[in-house]
């Protein structure tokens, strides 16, 4: 089964530091790999997503990620921290088991961005 | 734009009780899937519907039973609700049951046993 961590339950970065939250990923094929945001009292909002081609992909509110294989990891990065950018923040992998795609989420990472 | 929709919100139980959490989408997705989050632990998968007629079950899926209503609405149902499933409910849909597909989710339901 594929597994995700999330190293930093919590980060803190001043508004305008580089923002940097945590993937690796456990997976015994080609990973399909996913980050997600959740504001306060709401469900996830998909960022970006990787399957194939290009290894570093680009999401919304210029966010990206950069899948290496030889890390097995997909760092979230952002250059310049928002304040509206404070929420938690998922990765997940999905894999296909017997009848249909599951997902496999991290613990979550909540980032805090300080004025 | 609706996407996906949970009703209730919030809901206080007592212990024992039974209720049907509902999630209905409006994107003509084929799969539909209903997860639990608590503190820490991140989303587990209680049961999901990779398509209209079926039902899997996910990782934790003692104390729940889903129904698949058609292809809008996929329900998730308590029949005694014990504290432990105390929880944030989520309901989410993705067109196909592919790897590459995401998922999209409602605002969930909160659910608190008393």
């Amino acid at each position: 089964a594929q597994s995700v961590t999330q190293l930093g339950s919590h980060v803190s970065v001043s508004e305008g530091a580089l923002v940097l939250l945590r993937c690796n990923y456990s997976s015994s094929v080609p990973p399909y790999l996913f980050w997600y945001v959740q504001y306060p009292n709401q469900g996830l909002q998909l960022l970006l997503k990787y399957t194939t081609g290009a290894t570093l992909v680009k999401g919304i509110n210029g966010f990206e990620a950069e899948f290496k294989k030889s890390e097995t990891s997909f760092h979230l990065t952002k250059p310049s921290a928002h304040m509206s950018d404070a929420a938690e923040y998922f990765c997940a992998v999905s894999d296909w088991v017997d009848t249909g795609n599951q997902f496999y989420f991290g613990t979550g990472t909540s980032l805090t961005v300080i004025p | 734009n609706a996407g996906v929709t949970q009703t209730p919100k919030f809901q206080v139980l007592k212990t024992g009780q039974s209720m049907t959490l509902q999630c209905a989408q409006d994107m003509n997705h084929n799969s539909m899937y209903w997860y639990r989050q608590d503190p820490g632990m991140g989303l587990r998968l209680i049961y999901y519907s990779a398509s209209e007629g079926t039902t899997d079950k996910g990782e934790v899926p003692n104390g729940y039973n889903v129904s698949r209503l058609n292809k809008r609405e996929f329900s998730l149902r308590l029949e005694s609700a014990a504290p432990s499933q105390t929880s944030v409910y989520f309901c989410a849909s993705s067109e196909v049951a592919t790897r590459d597909q995401p998922q999209h989710f409602g605002d969930g339901t909160r659910l608190s046993i008393l």
